[in-house]
This record gives C-alpha cells, sequence and structure tokens, in this order.
C-alpha cells in the first residue's frame, strides 16, 4: 500500500521561502505525476504543481513565479519550494499522487494517494 | 480558469436519507470530473474520477453523475460514515481546480 509523507518547517517568516519534501514508500515515483495541493480556510483547496516521472513540469499560473517542484528518484521523494512567503499562504499543504486512466478513449487524472498533510503558518 | 461550484455548502442528514450534492462547472468539462470525501484532520480520498467511474474499495451506495456543466454524486442510504465534506474536482484543464465543498452533517 503507497504511504506519502510530507516533512517541512511548521513555521515561516514572511518572505522567506519554505521547503517541503514527500517521501513516497510502497511505490516507486519512476512513474506518473505527483503534485502539491493546499487547503485553507480562505482559499479552499488549491492544486499548486505537478511534476511527471520525466521531470516535466506543471504550475497553477497564479503561483508559477514562486513555486518551483522537482523530482529526486535516487530518494523516492518530490519536493516544493515556495518563495516570497505571506501570511495568505498559510495551509496545509498535501502531497498526491496523480492517476491516469483511460476510460472509453480518453484518459482521465485524478489525486489517487495524498499524504496526511502538514500545517504550514507564517508569520513572525 | 474552470469554477466549480457546488450547492448546497452543507446540509443535514439523517442515517438511510438519499443525499444528492451537485457541482457545476464554469465552462463544458466533458466527463473530467472526480469526486473526493474528505473526513477532520484527515487528506481528501477518492471516491469517483471521470464523473461516475467508482474508486475501487468505494461503496455502490455512492453514485456519480453528469457531463459538460452538470454533475451529481449521489449518496443512496447515508451511512454513518458518511457524513464528511465532499469536493468536486475538474480535470479537463490541466490547471486542475476544486469546488468549494459540501459538509454533510448529521440531522
Amino acid at each position: 500500500q503507497m504511504q506519502m509523507q510530507e516533512s517541512g518547517p511548521g513555521l515561516v517568516k514572511p518572505s522567506e521561502t519554505l521547503s517541503l519534501t514527500c517521501s513516497v514508500s510502497g511505490g516507486s515515483i519512476s512513474s506518473h505525476y505527483w503534485s502539491w495541493i493546499r487547503q485553507s480556510p480562505g482559499r479552499g483547496l488549491e492544486w499548486i504543481a505537478s511534476v511527471s516521472y520525466s521531470g516535466t513540469t506543471n504550475y497553477n499560473p497564479s503561483l508559477k513565479s514562486r513555486v518551483t517542484i522537482l523530482l529526486d528518484t535516487s530518494k523516492n521523494q518530490f519536493s516544493l519550494k515556495l518563495r516570497s512567503m505571506t501570511a495568505a499562504d498559510t495551509a496545509v499543504y498535501c502531497c498526491a499522487r496523480v492517476q491516469e486512466s483511460a476510460v472509453e478513449g480518453n484518459n482521465f487524472y485524478y489525486f489517487d494517494h495524498w499524504g496526511q498533510g502538514t500545517l504550514v503558518t507564517v508569520s513572525s | 480558469d474552470i469554477q466549480m461550484t457546488q450547492s448546497p455548502s452543507s446540509l443535514s442528514a439523517s442515517v438511510g436519507d438519499r443525499v444528492t450534492i451537485t457541482c457545476r462547472a464554469s465552462q463544458s468539462i466533458g466527463n473530467f470530473l472526480n469526486w473526493y470525501q474528505q473526513k477532520p484532520g484527515k487528506a481528501p480520498n477518492l471516491l469517483i474520477y471521470a464523473a461516475s467511474s467508482l474508486q475501487s474499495g468505494v461503496p455502490s451506495r455512492i453514485n456519480g453523475s453528469g457531463s459538460g456543466t452538470d454533475f451529481t454524486l449521489t449518496i443512496s442510504s447515508l451511512q454513518a460514515e458518511d457524513f464528511a465534506t465532499y469536493y468536486c474536482q475538474q480535470s479537463y484543464s490541466t490547471l486542475f481546480t476544486f469546488g468549494g465543498g459540501t459538509k454533510v452533517e448529521i440531522k
């Protein structure tokens, strides 16, 4: 059974960079797309970015200028960096796997495995 | 961005009730629509993908339907473990977006 676990600081100061890592066990990251999603009372669920097993990245345009997502196949991990943090970035950050399924000739994408999430608070 | 709007935002129901949640997309998304259930302190759990395909392990009392802009999640007979918040999510665009959620509470 695949498990995903986020790690990183719970508290970040304004203007600093958030660095989070998602460790994947019970499966290899050398397939599928992998994503970061955050959740806050004000913004709800917000997809941040995805990275493929080959390193292809896809970013939410609203965050693209501040975000980097990277894959580390040697450690079976992927990471998120979010620069210039503000109070508006306070949220629970989750990592998730993107599954692809073919249904009636179309390819469908959905998040089928998630980490438990880690609360990140931005405060001085 | 494709906006996803869910209604109602919350509802109260009893065990055994039939519950329907709707999700509307701001543009046609075919059947590129997924549903998730989230319980307090937990990550969302996939229920339905491609609008109507049941994820493995999800009970058959949960059903998804719809296409284009209007979608429905139905729980045919609400059980105690179904009290949670439900979210829709579109994957028509690579800019994945979620609905605001529907909280199902005990009446």
